[in-house]
């Protein structure tokens, strides 16, 4: 039984481009969070996908922005980057939007922003 | 602002003791707790989870809650080497999960 997967695992991108990072949630799962997590802090909640639209968002600007697919999968697209948004970018996935019974996360995705 | 607080550490337990670690959050209205277990570059993975007052046992892991204090904790009995790592305190507030940001454990042998 798969996990959540992400690809991929490591990025390097220069300021101002933009950033796709992709994500498959755990078998049975249908909602997607993402997550950042910046050295020596916890896991920033950024939105959350559930039934191909995003259903909660957290303090991040307009340039972060998703999708959900119909099998379930995500996608986390940053346009214009900034230094600081070098990070963990973490998916998580749920057996529903409550995320009652945990989220399960994938291995994450390294992006450094030069 | 909805926070969860957790004391950085780093703390330290000798191989074989209890370690505690706790957790304040700041929204009474807070239904689900979570406890992850990070290593270094690595990914969060779900420890335990806690929803009722009191404790949840599972194996050397023991979950303890008190929502009119707003205080969730979690002991690991026989601490062992391998429990080292950034213990992370997590509460749901909607549909979202809010982080604390983590506390170092280290067990020395």
């Amino acid at each position: 039984d798969a996990g959540v997967t992400q690809s991929p695992t490591h990025l390097i991108k220069t300021r101002g481009q933009q950033v796709t990072l992709r994500c498959s949630p755990k078998s049975g799962h249908d909602t997607v969070s993402w997550y950042q997590q910046a050295l020596g802090q916890g896991p920033q909640f950024i939105f959350q996908y559930y039934e191909e639209e995003e259903r909660q968002r957290g303090n991040f600007p307009d340039r972060f922005s998703g999708h959900q697919f119909p099998n379930y999968s995500s996608e986390l697209n940053v346009n214009a980057l900034l230094l600081g948004d070098s990070a963990l970018y973490l998916c998580a996935s749920s057996l529903d939007a409550t995320g009652s019974y945990g989220y399960t996360f994938g291995s994450g995705t390294r992006l450094t922003v030069v | 602002q909805k926070e969860v607080e957790q004391n950085s550490g780093p703390l330290s337990v000798p191989e074989g003791a209890i370690a505690s670690l706790n957790c304040t959050y700041s929204d009474r209205g807070s239904q689900s707790f979570f406890w992850y277990r990070q290593y270094s570059g690595k990914s969060p993975e779900l420890i335990m989870f806690i929803y009722s007052n009191g404790d949840k046992e599972d194996g050397r892991f023991t979950a303890q809650l008190n929502k009119a204090s707003q205080y969730v904790s979690l002991l690991i009995r026989d601490s062992q080497p391998s429990d080292s790592a950034t213990y992370l305190c997590a509460v749901t507030y909607g549909n979202k999960l809010v982080f604390g940001a983590g506390t170092i454990l280290r067990v020395k042998s």
